[in-house]
């Protein structure tokens, strides 16, 4: 299994600004993902963050919106630029220790709110 | 594209029941399902994995199945208490790939 912490677990930030998210997880896993939930909807996957290159973006995202980075195999980071009201969202981290045959675990979530 | 959808929306029983929650998906070409729990406010706990080559798993209380053929998971849910109270995803995984696909989710209440 893997435990998987979040920072902030919430923030309130102004328009125009950026956040940076940390996800570590307490230990060594394969891959690392990064969802989106918007209010009151399910969970959508941003990009998966891959070991010492860039990450995968999923259709809809792109990298100068949401630069990932994943230095290591423990721990990852989701910038969300230049926020608008529509960014407003709980983002998960989450984290696959052996590849795509095993569970997936989720961190608690940063919730943010864009004014 | 893969679709995943739960029925019901939202699903408001009284304590002791038994229930069952439903998950369908358009392509059975995946890899696994994953049911989940999601409390308010908090991130998403696991709670069966289900790999394409197998029918059920089991947890306490919990027993999901696969029938991959016909695009289609339950969540048997038993004698259901207050604290099973959330809400449950369902995720596939297409084939040959990490990436999950969730759906709509079913919002439990279970009322004492």
């Amino acid at each position: 299994s893997a435990v998987i912490s979040q920072k902030p677990s919430r923030d309130i930030c102004q328009r125009g600004t950026s956040l940076t998210i940390q996800c570590q997880v307490d230990s060594q896993v394969t891959m690392m993902f990064w969802y989106r939930q918007q209010p009151g909807q399910s969970l959508t996957l941003i990009a998966t963050a891959n070991q010492g290159s860039e990450a995968t973006y999923e259709s809809g995202f792109v990298i100068d919106k949401f630069p990932i980075s994943r230095p290591n195999l423990t721990f990852s980071t989701l910038t969300v630029s230049n926020m608008s009201p529509e960014d407003s969202s709980i983002y998960l981290c989450s984290a696959s220790p052996s590849g795509y045959t095993d569970t997936q675990y989720f961190g608690p979530g940063t919730r943010l709110t864009v004014l | 594209k893969q679709e995943v959808t739960q029925i019901p929306a939202a699903l408001s029983v009284p304590e002791g029941e038994n229930l069952v929650l439903n998950c369908s998906f358009t392509d059975s070409a995946i890899y696994n399902l994953q049911w989940f729990r999601q409390d308010p406010g908090k991130g998403l706990t696991s709670l069966l994995l289900i790999q394409s080559s197998q029918r059920e798993q089991t947890s306490g209380r919990l027993n999901a199945s696969l029938d991959k053929s016909s695009g289609r998971s339950t969540l048997y849910i038993a004698a259901s208490q207050p604290g099973d109270s959330a809400t449950y995803l369902c995720a596939v995984s297409a084939y040959n790939t990490d990436k999950l696909i969730f759906g709509t989710g079913t919002r439990l209440q279970v009322f004492p």
